[in-house]
């Protein structure tokens, strides 16, 4: 079982959509969950952090924490064609090892 | 906005001959780390570094791969003899520290790697 898991997509929604992109983990001790954008051939770029149980909002972006789910996902309101990229979810167990653990990400196509 | 520099951008080499990386991070980041991403695939660290020492290189084939970070600051990610599995972008990523629960990585543009 892979300590992260996402669907690899492609994940395809209009424009002015909600996109729900979603995540499990396999680490009961993970502590701290990231959202990385990654545009085609560019590196990652942080959206999004979260370690409390709850929804944490920051404009167009919703990330929702379930850990006795083990579940984290990423919520975008007003989905625009900018947003279609790889988003990778990705994972930290802080055991003094504070690498993060990333999904193998999920493809959005946003159509116009 | 400080970033984290890395060279070359791209790199073309044949099998069984050698590479190297170089990854300057952010100044003042204290944590280094290489992660390599297979196209289409996700991020697998290979080596963590805390100032100059390695904190984690359990993923790190050490058979073939070796990083460095002598003075702590920047680094160098090498590869001897290169094999067609090698083929990959190699990113290197810094953080500042403090608490796990929101310290955050940042990437530099990766070295795609090609190996003929």
């Amino acid at each position: 079982q892979k300590e992260v898991e996402q669907n690899s997509g492609p994940l395809s929604v209009p424009e002015g959509a909600i996109a729900s992109l979603n995540c499990t983990y396999s680490d009961r001790g993970s502590q701290s969950f990231f959202w990385y954008r990654q545009y085609s051939g560019k590196s990652p770029e942080l959206i999004m952090f979260i370690y409390s149980n709850g929804d944490k909002e920051d404009g167009r972006f919703t990330a929702q924490l379930n850990k006795a789910s083990q579940y984290v996902s990423l919520l975008i309101r007003d989905s625009q064609p900018s947003d279609s990229a790889t988003y990778l979810c990705a994972v930290r167990v802080d055991t003094g090892r504070r690498a993060l653990t990333f999904g193998s990400g999920t493809r959005l196509q946003v159509q116009p | 906005e400080a970033e984290v520099a890395q060279s070359p951008r791209y790199k073309i080499t044949e099998k069984s001959q050698a590479v190297a990386f170089w990854c300057d991070p952010i100044s003042g980041h204290a944590t280094l780390y290489w992660y390599r991403q297979i196209l289409g695939q996700g991020l697998e660290l290979l080596v963590q570094f805390q100032d100059e020492s390695v904190v984690d290189d359990s993923q790190l084939p050490k058979d073939r791969f070796s990083a460095e970070r002598l003075k702590g600051v920047d680094s160098t990610l090498k590869i001897q003899p290169a094999e067609l599995g090698d083929s990959a972008m190699y990113l290197c990523a810094s953080s500042a520290g403090g608490p796990a629960t929101n310290e955050k990585l940042f990437f530099g543009s990766g070295t795609q790697l090609s190996v003929l």
